[in-house]
């Protein structure tokens, strides 16, 4: 069965640090996410990717965060400097529009990258 | 108002009783409706999706949806420790909307 890998999947840093967190969505799916999600709470989009494209960064600290999709399939997710609050669980996840139905998309999660800063 | 809201929890059922998770969202025009089961420490698996007013069965899980009154649920019938776990509601304006995700409802199943 196909799925998102992530990696890695445990990371311990120090503020001011840079970490970097890669993504490997299903194949063939074009729509691409990076979440933020601190314990107790929901996922939180950073931002979404059609393709290489980004569609939705509006929620992503581009002081110190950073993603890119090169060339529309992995993708990686910066952090510099790291700051005591990103602590959280990092969460990529793939989607292709299911078929015949509009308004119709399943989101399919990797592992998660635990993030620790010190 | 948040745009996704559920009740934290946790709630907690016995051992071959129904379990109720509901959920309730602010935009009106909102089209698609997901439910995600996390176990502690993992990352988020969909239950169920729904998009039309009605109800969905799929096994023991039952998702519920309102849009006059925007609300979904999701019921579990005869509900097993296994099933402990928190439950995400998340809802979808389009497909090329972004995902919003509730608080979730942590469910504890008691043997």
């Amino acid at each position: 069965e196909a799925e998102v890998a992530q990696s890695p999947r445990y990371k311990i840093t120090e503020k001011s640090q840079a970490v970097a967190f890669w993504c490997d969505p299903i194949s063939g799916h074009a729509t691409l996410y990076w979440y933020r999600q601190i314990l107790g709470q929901g996922p939180e989009l950073l931002v979404q990717f059609q393709d290489e494209s980004v569609v939705d960064d509006s929620q992503l600290p581009k002081d110190r965060f950073s993603a890119e999709r090169l060339k529309g399939v992995d993708s990686t997710l910066k952090i510099q400097p790291a700051e005591l609050g990103d602590s959280a669980m990092y969460l990529c996840a793939s989607s292709g529009l299911a078929s015949g139905r509009s308004g119709g998309e399943t989101q399919y999660f990797g592992p998660g990258t635990r993030l620790l800063v010190l | 108002q948040k745009e996704v809201e559920q009740n934290s929890g946790p709630l907690s059922v016995p051992e071959g009783a129904i379990a109720s998770l509901n959920c309730t969202y602010s935009d009106r025009v909102s089209q698609s409706f997901f439910w995600y089961r996390q176990y502690s420490g993992k990352s988020p698996e969909l239950i169920m999706s729904i998009y039309s007013n009605g109800d969905k069965e799929d096994g023991r899980f039952t998702a519920q949806l309102n849009k006059a009154s925007q609300y979904v649920s999701l019921l579990i019938r005869d509900s097993q420790p296994s099933d402990s776990a928190t439950y995400l509601c998340a809802v979808k304006r389009t497909s090329y909307d972004k995902v919003i995700f509730g608080p979730g409802t942590s469910l504890s199943v008691i043997p």
